[in-house]
This record gives C-alpha cells, structure tokens and sequence, in this order.
C-alpha cells in the first residue's frame, strides 16, 4: 500500500531554517504528486504545499509562499520541504502525504500520510 | 478559496449510536469531497472519497453522502474504536482545503 517517513524536525528559533525529508516506499514514488500538511498543537489540519509526480509544478499555501520550497528526488524516492525565515506561527507537526490517484498534479485525496514530524518554532 | 464548515465541533455519543457529521462548503464542489479520521497522536486516516466512496477496509458502518455543498458523514453503530476527530477536506480545486474537525466524544 506504501509507506512514509519523515525527519528534520525540531526546535529553530524564530527567523531560522528547517529542512524536512518524507522518504517513501513501497509504491511507485514518481508517479505521484505529493504534499505536506501541517497541524498546530491543538488544532486542525493546514496543507502546505505540494508538487507533481515529475517536480515540475509546486503549490504553495499563501501563509508559506516565499519562505518554503518544496522538491523531490524520485531517485531517492524523497520529498523534501525547505523551510526558511520560521516563525512561531509555523510550530506544528508536519505531515508529508500522497495523493490518491495516479499522475494527478493537485487536489485529490491524501490516501497516505507519514507519522509526522514536530517543528518548534522558539526562542 | 473554498471554506469548508464542519458541525458539530463537537459530539458526546456513546456506544451503539448513530451519529452525523455535516460539512458544508461555501461553494460547489461537485462530489470532491473526502472524510479523514484522526486519533490523538497518530496521522490522518483516510476513510471516504468522492463524497460516498468508502476506502478499502474502511467499516461499512461508516457511509458519506452528499454533493454540491453539503455532505455528511454518518456511523450507523459506534464502536470504542470510532472516538476521534473526523475532517473533511474538498479536491475540487486548488488550494485543498480541511474543515476544522469534528470531535466525537465518549459521552
């Protein structure tokens, strides 16, 4: 059915940088397009960002455009999100999730999501 | 951007009952709409897509309805399992957007 894991996480002051990695597996990675969802402690689910199958076509929600980049590697079969100027506001964990059907660039369901990663955004 | 309103934000139901959960968009979406589950500390799961479309190994207790702007979610008989917070979430068009959630409590 496949699988997915993050990392990176962790605690960054404000106005610092975070890389998060969403390595997957048992499924055709380079097919998919993929997103990044996050959740403030307490509160409901956010989405972030997502990018094509082939890397070509990233979206961004307004509260992170211009501060997040989002990248993929199909050889490594990983998502990336490059996470600059933080702020307290970004604190939440971070979810990387695949979407459902094949070859679609956005907005379908998110069949498969990882355990999560926390970002801590404190001085 | 489409806004999507659950209700109740909150639900006290116990074992057996049959409970509803509305999701009301501020426009159309057509049928792309989809149900997640989440419990305390664990990842969104996925359980309906397309309004109605039940996930695989997803009980057939649970059964989604609806199109255009309002759906529903309904569990015909709780069980133990099924305490937790449920969002939707539209697919009709970018960016994708969740309702806040729907807490469903032991009563």
């Amino acid at each position: 059915e496949g699988q997915l894991l993050e990392s990176g996480g962790g605690l960054v002051q404000p106005g610092g940088s975070l890389r998060l990695s969403c390595t997957a597996s048992e499924f055709t990675f380079s097919n998919y397009a993929m997103n990044w969802v996050r959740q403030a402690p307490g509160k409901g689910l956010e989405w972030v960002s997502s990018i094509s199958g082939s890397g070509f076509r990233p979206f961004y929600a307004d509260s992170v455009r211009g501060r997040f980049t989002i990248s993929r590697d199909n050889s490594k079969n990983t998502l990336y999100l490059q996470m600059n100027s933080l702020s307290v506001a970004d604190t939440a964990v971070y979810y990387c999730a695949k979407i459902r059907r094949l070859g679609t660039a956005c907005c379908d369901a998110f069949d498969i999501w990882g355990q999560g990663t926390m970002v801590t955004v404190s001085s | 951007d489409i806004q999507l309103t659950q209700s109740p934000s909150s639900l006290p139901a116990s074992v057996g009952d049959r409970v509803t959960i509305t999701c009301r968009a501020n426009q159309t979406i057509d049928k792309y709409l989809t149900w997640y589950q989440q419990t305390p500390g664990k990842a969104p799961k996925f359980l309906i897509n397309d309004a109605s479309t039940l996930q695989s190994g997803v009980p057939s207790r649970f059964s989604g309805g609806g199109s255009g702007t309002d759906f529903t979610l309904t569990i015909s008989s709780l069980q133990p399992e099924d305490f937790a917070t449920y969002y939707c979430q539209q697919s009709y068009s970018s960016p994708p957007s969740f309702g806040q959630g729907t807490k469903l409590e032991i009563k």
